[in-house]
């Protein structure tokens, strides 16, 4: 089956660092990929959705200069929190459909996730 | 109101209980509906997809309801293993921008021995 694999698992970083995820597409083409966060005992947030060759697109709220989106290829989305701060510290976790949009109907697959947590 | 509702929870209930979950969503012209099971500390799994005309899977029965906007899980036979949180997913129309899955805050469910 499809299979989205999300590095690192867990990573713990400084106050003011930034910090890199990568989430790829194993055995699949991802024109999209969307990265949620979540808070502890709360549902994942959108947080944007990422479209290969293209700009990211940002949710209401989400800053889009502290948390840069890369999608180079059509298994490779990255997610850079810069400037890390203590309340950046969550769970980050990626997602892909393998099925094109306009198809719709495709539930989609997520990654391990990432927990960060700045000190 | 949420776009996306479900009673937190937790659901207490003893190994071989039937136990259900309901779940109501705000946009009528949502067009796909799933339940995804996620562990503590773990990424959401694909439970089911639901169907207009409800589905079953093993022990576990979807149900969908247009006309009152709400999707519902059946758990059969209680588990231990099935202790988690539920998370009911829908899924906007097609080809818009709100093309994209909306999350409810997901129920929890503790089987005890």
């Amino acid at each position: 089956g499809a299979v989205v694999s999300q590095h690192p698992s867990w990573v713990i970083c400084k106050s003011g660092t930034s910090v890199k995820i990568e989430c790829r597409s194993l055995d699949f083409q991802a024109t999209t990929m969307f990265w949620y966060r979540q808070f502890p005992k709360q549902s994942l947030m959108l947080m944007a959705t990422s479209n290969e060759g293209s700009k990211a697109t940002y949710e209401q709220g989400v800053e889009k200069d502290k948390f840069l989106i890369n999608h180079a290829s059509l298994t490779l989305s990255t997610l850079t929190v810069t400037s890390a701060h203590p309340e950046d510290s969550s769970f980050y976790i990626c997602s892909a459909s393998f099925l094109p949009e306009d198809r719709g109907g495709s539930p989609l697959h997520f990654g391990n996730g990432t927990r960060l947590t700045v000190t | 109101r949420k776009e996306v509702e479900q009673d937190p929870g937790p659901f207490n209930v003893p190994e071989g209980a039937t136990v259900a979950f309901n779940c109501t969503y705000s946009n009528s012209a949502s067009q796909s509906f799933f339940w995804y099971r996620q562990d503590c500390r773990k990424e959401p799994k694909l439970l089911m997809s639901v169907y207009s005309s409800g589905n079953e899977d093993g022990r576990f029965t979807a149900q969908l309801n247009r006309a009152s906007q709400y999707i519902s899980l059946l758990i059969r036979d209680s588990k231990l293993s099935d202790s988690a949180t539920y998370l009911c997913v829908v899924r906007g129309s097609f080809n818009n921008a709100g093309n994209m899955l909306t999350f409810g805050g997901g129920t929890r469910l503790m089987v005890k021995p």
